[in-house]
């Protein structure tokens, strides 16, 4: 149980260009999911925390322009890297956790990451 | 002084030894703890998790508790090459903030 879906597993494209990244719970419904960002040999950066249904909650220094965060439904949320550039290249992760909302204690379950890439 | 603190490694331990990973954390109101494990160029994975004082078992792996001393623990007993990778800690703190550690490098000598 607790299977969470992350598409695509790797994205190559050209800066300028804006790419989108699916996170679906499989067998479960999750009020929460995160996105999180992590460069080569660094740990988790939390990016946001996304709610079905509300505005995604951003972490300090993180441009809700540029990332934009879609949580439609109990199943998908979404991560949109807007107008990506090469420093923008890093392995994104999503996270969704049983439970109702935030204050749930249960533990987060990680999608397969996607490896961003821009050229 | 880091709010979650774990010694970054890497720690080598031989294969079929007990592997022993320490974490610390500063909030003492803090709920739940988390141990994931994480392979190089991989997303993490939950391993165990923890909300009690004491120990608490799955195969080979012992999560260990201490609020009073605030820290907590992961024990791999019959350590395996596969055992490799590094390991988080995560703590939930009184306002469900989760803060994630930097992670333990964990080698297993064949």
């Amino acid at each position: 149980g607790a299977v969470v879906s992350q598409h695509p597993s790797w994205v190559i494209c050209k800066s300028g260009t804006s790419v989108k990244i699916e996170c679906r719970s499989l067998d479960f419904q999750a009020t929460t999911m995160f996105w999180y960002r992590q460069f080569p040999k660094q740990s988790l950066m939390l990016m946001a925390t996304s709610n079905e249904g509300s505005k995604a909650t951003y972490e300090q220094g993180v441009e809700k322009d540029k990332f934009l965060i879609n949580h439609a439904s109990l199943t998908l949320s979404t991560l949109t890297v807007t107008s990506a550039h090469p420093e923008d290249s890093s392995f994104y992760i999503c996270s969704a956790k049983l439970g109702t909302g935030v204050y749930s204690n249960q533990p987060q379950h990680f999608g397969d990451g996607t490896r961003l890439s821009i050229l | 002084q880091k709010e979650v603190e774990q010694n970054s490694g890497p720690l080598s331990v031989p294969e079929g030894a007990i592997a022993s990973l320490n974490c610390t954390y500063s909030d003492r109101g803090s709920q739940s703890f988390f141990w994931y494990r994480q392979y190089s160029g991989k997303s993490p994975e939950l391993i165990m998790f923890i909300y009690s004082n004491g120990d608490k078992e799955d195969g080979r792996f012992t999560a260990q508790l201490n609020k009073a001393s605030q820290y907590v623990s992961l024990l791999i007993r019959d350590s395996q090459p596969s055992d490799s990778a590094t390991y988080l800690c995560a703590v939930r703190r009184s306002n469900y903030q989760l803060i994630w550690g930097a992670g333990t490098k964990l080698i297993i000598k064949p």
